[in-house]
């Protein structure tokens, strides 16, 4: 079946280091994959997305990196800022209408 | 900028009794979603929404729910019969493209509490 998961639950950075993310998902046929961040309280916020005919897409601070041999997606952040404590999600898209959310890292930015 | 705004932002409810949440999305925007969350989990996908019909449902969306877009500007959720396992929160969310295409844009939700 499809499951979209994450390695890590909790992710502590200092601030201006780099911040990985990773996630792992299963569905091979998922052609599409988002990054989305959500803060306390509020509903998820479109960061990055990338297409299985790219391994690697860039953004402002942000990259994110597809390995379709192994099923790994990853979220880089540059310079990780105070704003960018949140709870991190990655989606895939199984072709269509449904975006399916894996289960999130919770990113603590210490200054 | 265009939002995505949900009502309420937090209803309780006795288990049993009907509840709808409301949503409007951005004007321009052609697809409507409800996802939940509830607390400390991750984000499920409920239902999706196009040309005044569903045109995907997860499993979670069983005979219970049911969605409308009544007016051309809201697009509602209801729960006919509360349990105690639907308090979470709700988004809605609404994109311009289908969801293989472009961002997802979501509300701020609405928390549901069932008592």
């Amino acid at each position: 079946g499809e499951s979209v998961g994450l390695h890590l639950p909790t992710l502590s950075v200092q601030e201006g280091d780099n911040s990985i993310i990773n996630c792992a998902y299963s569905n091979s046929a998922s052609d599409y994959f988002i990054w989305y961040k959500q803060e306390s309280g509020k509903g998820p916020q479109f960061i990055i997305d990338i297409r299985s005919n790219m391994d690697k897409r860039q953004g402002q601070r942000v990259t994110v990196l597809l390995n379709k041999t192994v099923k790994h997606l990853s979220l880089q952040i540059a310079a990780t800022q105070p704003g960018d404590s949140a709870v991190y999600f990655c989606a895939e898209n199984t072709g269509g209408f449904k975006t399916i959310f894996g289960a999130g890292t919770r990113l603590f930015v210490k200054a | 900028e265009p939002e995505v705004t949900q009502t309420p932002s937090h209803q309780v409810t006795q288990m049993g009794q009907e509840v709808i949440l409301r949503c409007v999305p951005i004007s321009n925007h052609l697809y409507f979603y409800w996802y939940r969350q509830i607390l400390g989990q991750k984000v499920e996908f409920l239902v999706s929404f196009y040309n005044n019909e569903i045109s995907e449902k997860s499993e979670i969306f069983d005979d219970q729910f049911s969605v409308e877009r009544p007016d051309g500007s809201n697009f509602t959720l209801k729960i006919r019969s509360t349990k105690l396992e639907d308090s979470a929160m709700y988004f809605c969310a609404s994109s311009e493209k289908i969801a293989n295409t472009g961002e997802l844009f979501f509300g701020e939700g609405s928390r549901l509490t069932v008592l």
